[in-house]
């Protein structure tokens, strides 16, 4: 059972859609973060967010924190073939420093 | 270094052998983590260690797994006696959180390009 759940777990679609993926949980986070992974390469960090109700924007992807920090999105605008990759979410815990938790991601394919 | 680095990116061994993975985190970052990562699953945490603290093994699936940390700087993840459920790809991540600068939500994990093991 994952704690934080992800959906969709796949998604595709032609260059210059929209889309929204997300992120939920039971469990309230003190931050969450969106990274991007490539095959064949570690993830990278995209965003962190820790405040309730926040966004945050990176070009054409917008983040949000849900407001009771359980949960958060990712809106991509326009999606380009580089946006193709899995998009993970990742957790932390309220107390210790190593309760990270990730999600099982979204695996987004761009067709160009 | 630039990055994180790990070694070997690829290691395919028999059912019941040992296996050694390295992995080189960033310069001056004190804080590194083994993830596990399945097909289909997200990353599962097995060891941090923050400094000369003592890790955190809590993520630890079995007692076949180990992992240490020489000199603050390179750490090195092994299984003995593998079985084919521990086929995964292995990730590290550095980190320059320490505990005494502060805020712990704001510092992500540069990650490495990770060890995919194969146990036939």
């Amino acid at each position: 059972t994952q704690l934080l759940e992800q959906s969709p777990q796949f998604l595709s679609i032609q260059e210059g859609e929209n889309l929204t993926v997300y992120c939920n949980s039971s469990s309230v986070f003190s931050s969450l973060q969106w990274y991007r992974q490539e095959p064949g390469e570690g993830p990278v960090l995209l965003v962190t967010v820790v405040t309730g109700g926040e966004v945050k924007k990176l070009k054409r992807l917008t983040f949000q924190f849900g407001d009771a920090r359980k949960d958060s999105s990712l809106h991509i605008t326009a999606a380009q073939p580089g946006d193709t990759g899995l998009y993970l979410c990742a957790g932390l815990g309220p107390k210790n420093n190593n309760d990270m938790r990730f999600g099982a991601g979204t695996r987004l394919t761009v067709k160009p | 270094g630039a990055g994180v680095s790990q070694s070997p990116s690829n290691k395919v061994t028999e059912k019941g052998k040992d296996v050694e993975l390295r992995c080189d985190p960033i310069s001056g970052h004190t804080a590194l983590y083994w993830y596990r990562q399945s097909l289909g699953q997200g990353l599962e945490f097995l060891i941090y260690f923050q400094g000369n603290s003592a890790p955190d093994k809590s993520g630890l699936p079995s007692d076949r797994f180990s992992a240490e940390r020489t000199g603050g700087s390179v750490s090195t993840l092994t299984i003995q006696r593998t079985q084919q459920e521990d086929s995964a790809v292995y990730l590290c991540a550095s980190s320059s959180y320490s505990r005494a600068v502060g805020d712990r939500r704001k510092y992500g994990y540069t990650f490495g390009s990770g060890t995919r093991l194969t146990v036939v």
